[in-house]
């Protein structure tokens, strides 16, 4: 079946644009993960949508970042007035429900270089 | 807070050659301890996990033991092959714990 897919695959913008990265989650899912992966680190946790609410948003960076799930499933991660240390892999997840026994199935990720 | 410790890269290493590669962690309660691969060009897969102590996870011919008393999580593989070559993240979470906190990765290159 269909795995988890993020658009763009790429994204190039300028310093203080904004710019969107979509999220689909595989069909059934109700958890979907946010992570940010920086050059040479590992992914770090950014928001965790449980159904349409945003159950933790503890690891947004600051209040330029934003995601909404309006309908439960797709999600879309938005930053506003993008600076140069945003570049990085922008990766989605998503289970069946959350918690650490049900496995996080990971999206390619959208790498975002900011000029 | 929760933190994980892996074994700085790049690991190189001959086909058939035994490969170790170290994991340690910090954290409260009794999270679950996963390793995770990225193969060149695609996303982050679960390779193996362990959800309590002296657990063994194994996939693919890779083993993990998740050793409480040290606080560890080594990645053990017998006889390596070029298609093992990869980037590996160990990582925590668990229980309540939805959040996942990775490594910073070991990439892993093996050479015919």
């Amino acid at each position: 079946g269909a795995g988890v897919s993020q658009t763009p695959s790429n994204k190039v913008t300028e310093k203080g644009k904004y710019v969107e990265l979509r999220c689909d989650p595989i069909s059934g899912h109700t958890a979907l993960y946010w992570y940010r992966q920086s050059l040479g680190q590992g992914p770090e946790f950014l928001i965790y949508f449980q159904g349409t609410g945003a159950a933790d948003d503890s690891g947004l960076p600051n209040d330029r970042f934003f995601a909404v799930r309006p309908e439960g499933s797709v999600s879309t991660l938005k930053i506003q007035r993008t600076e140069r240390g945003d570049s990085a892999v922008y990766l989605c997840a998503s289970s069946t429900q959350a918690g650490g026994l049900n496995e996080q199935f990971f999206g390619p990720g959208t790498r975002l270089t900011v000029l | 807070g929760d933190s994980v410790t892996q074994m700085e890269g790049p690991v190189t290493l001959s086909e058939e050659a035994f490969l170790t590669i170290n994991c340690t962690y910090t954290a409260t309660g009794y999270p679950s301890l996963f390793w995770y691969v990225q193969y060149p060009g695609e996303g982050l897969q679960l390779l193996l996990k362990a959800t309590k102590a002296d657990d063994k996870g194994s996939n693919k011919g890779f083993e993990a033991t998740y050793r409480k008393e040290t606080t560890s999580f080594h990645l053990e593989k017998g006889s390596v092959q070029v298609s093992d070559s990869a980037v590996y993240f160990c990582a925590l979470g668990g229980g309540s714990n939805y959040k996942l906190t990775f490594g910073k990765g070991t990439l892993l290159t093996v050479n015919p």
